[in-house]
């Protein structure tokens, strides 16, 4: 069965970067694009970006120039790099896998809390 | 950017009744709207995609219907694992993906 599995909670200050990594299982891999998305407290599911299974990426424009997808298809594995973090930054982010041309979302992560505070 | 809205924000229903929420599009979506459930401290569940299918799984209680920019979602005789917040979200143009701002369903 398909699975994501994230890494735990991480608490930033303001001004630092975080990054979480996202591992999948019961799926090649390269087969499909893996999205993320998050959601503050209190706020709207946000969608980050994609990172393709053989690595291309596409960034929300809310995000360009503080957030980088990267890949590791020997470990099945995708990490998300947030920059100059604030506290608006903080918020639960998911790893999401869509359908292949469809692009409604099938699989979720667990969600990994990000806190910025100083 | 298509912005979704949802309403109400807040639902109040009995258990055993009907709930019908709303999410309008800014601008037609065709029939590509989902709904998903999302309960406290989980992850959002996906219920309904092409804005009538329901996904594998979910009882046929749950309904949607639907096209361009108004769709609902109806849960017919509420059960108290329905008690939830529910998100629609279009995927006809993108990026970005986006998502209404969610109806949570509470119970009266």
């Amino acid at each position: 069965q398909v699975q994501l599995v994230q890494s735990g909670a991480e608490v930033k200050k303001p001004g630092a970067s975080v990054k979480v990594s996202c591992k999948a299982s019961g799926y090649t891999f390269t087969s499909y694009s893996l999205h993320w998305v998050r959601q503050a407290p209190g706020q709207r599911l946000e969608w980050m970006g994609w990172i393709s299974g053989i690595g291309e990426t596409k960034y929300s424009q809310n995000f360009q120039g503080r957030v980088t997808f990267t890949s590791d298809r020997s470990a099945s594995t995708v990490h998300m790099e947030l920059s100059s973090l604030r506290s608006e930054d903080t918020a639960v982010y998911y790893c999401v896998r869509p359908v292949n041309y469809r692009d409604y979302i099938d699989y979720w992560g667990p969600g990994t809390l990000v806190t910025v505070s100083s | 950017e298509i912005v979704m809205t949802q309403s109400p924000a807040t639902l109040s229903v009995s258990p055993g009744e009907r709930a019908t929420l709303s999410c309008r599009a800014s601008q037609s979506v065709s029939s590509d709207l989902a709904w998903y459930q999302q309960k406290p401290g989980q992850a959002p569940r996906l219920l309904i995609y092409d804005a009538s299918t329901r996904a594998t799984g979910i009882p046929a209680r749950f309904s949607g219907s639907g096209s361009g920019t108004e769709f609902t979602l109806t849960i017919s005789g509420l059960q108290s694992e329905d008690f939830a917040v529910y998100y629609c979200q279009q995927y006809n143009n993108w990026p970005p993906l986006t998502f209404g701002g969610g109806t949570k369903v509470e119970i009266k």
